[in-house]
């Protein structure tokens, strides 16, 4: 069975660091395209980048370029979402993806909450 | 690049057929067989519905269908189920990214 397996809530302060992860199990984790999308509180599905653990390829939406870094550890399937100054814009619900080879998601994680207060 | 465009709120009665409409450009939704939809229950992560424009995971019911004509994708449900209010997604493949819809809010009379 495929899983993703986030990290917990986090709450922070403005101007903090932040290193989320997304730990996948049950298929080859280098073989699939993985991924963050954001929700904002009340607001709809951003998609922000990904990554392909097989040989750390990584695209970024134009949005998010520059503003986070995604990232994995093969080794232990696990993908990264971090942020080295997190602003209270950043509050928001973050999931990873999985994404086939039609770039559609096909598995969800379960969400990690951040919380950044000013 | 923008967010494809859906409209904000769809309604219908149980039994009835709705369609949402996802309009994008000839860089995303024109130019790609990637479109996928999603549905998303308050507090529940999203859940793939549609994907390669009209193609069904195993699970979902067949009420549920997916097509595309020039760069405008549609979801058409059918047969309406009071479990089918949730807001719903279209995604495309945009050429090295990926951009979402903006939602649209299914409401079940």
């Amino acid at each position: 069975e495929v899983q993703l397996v986030q990290s917990g809530a986090e709450v922070k302060k403005s101007g903090e660091s932040l290193k989320m992860s997304c730990k996948g199990s049950g298929y080859t984790f280098t073989s699939y395209w993985i991924g963050w999308v954001r929700q904002m509180p009340g607001k709809g599905l951003e998609w922000m980048g990904i990554i392909y653990p097989g040989d750390s390829d990584t695209r970024y939406s134009p949005s998010f370029q520059g503003q986070v870094t995604i990232s994995a550890d093969k080794s232990i399937s696990t993908a990264y979402l971090q942020w080295s100054s997190l602003k209270a814009s950043d509050t928001a619900m973050y999931y990873c993806a999985r994404h086939s080879g039609s770039y559609s998601i096909d598995y969800w994680g379960q969400g990690t909450l951040v919380t950044v207060s000013s | 690049q923008s967010a494809l465009t859906q409209p904000r709120s769809v309604s219908g009665s149980p039994g009835q057929s709705v369609t949402i409409s996802c309009t994008g450009t000839s860089s995303d939704v024109g130019g790609y067989k990637y479109v996928s939809w999603y549905q998303q229950h308050p507090g529940k992560a999203p859940k793939l519905m549609i994907y390669d424009v009209t193609k069904r995971p195993s699970g979902v019911p067949d009420r549920f269908s997916g097509s595309k004509s020039g760069n405008t994708a549609s979801l058409t449900i059918s047969g309406l189920q009071a479990e089918d209010e949730a807001d719903y997604y279209c995604c495309s493949y945009a050429g090295s990214s990926v951009v979402f819809g903006g939602g649209t809010k299914l409401t079940v009379l």
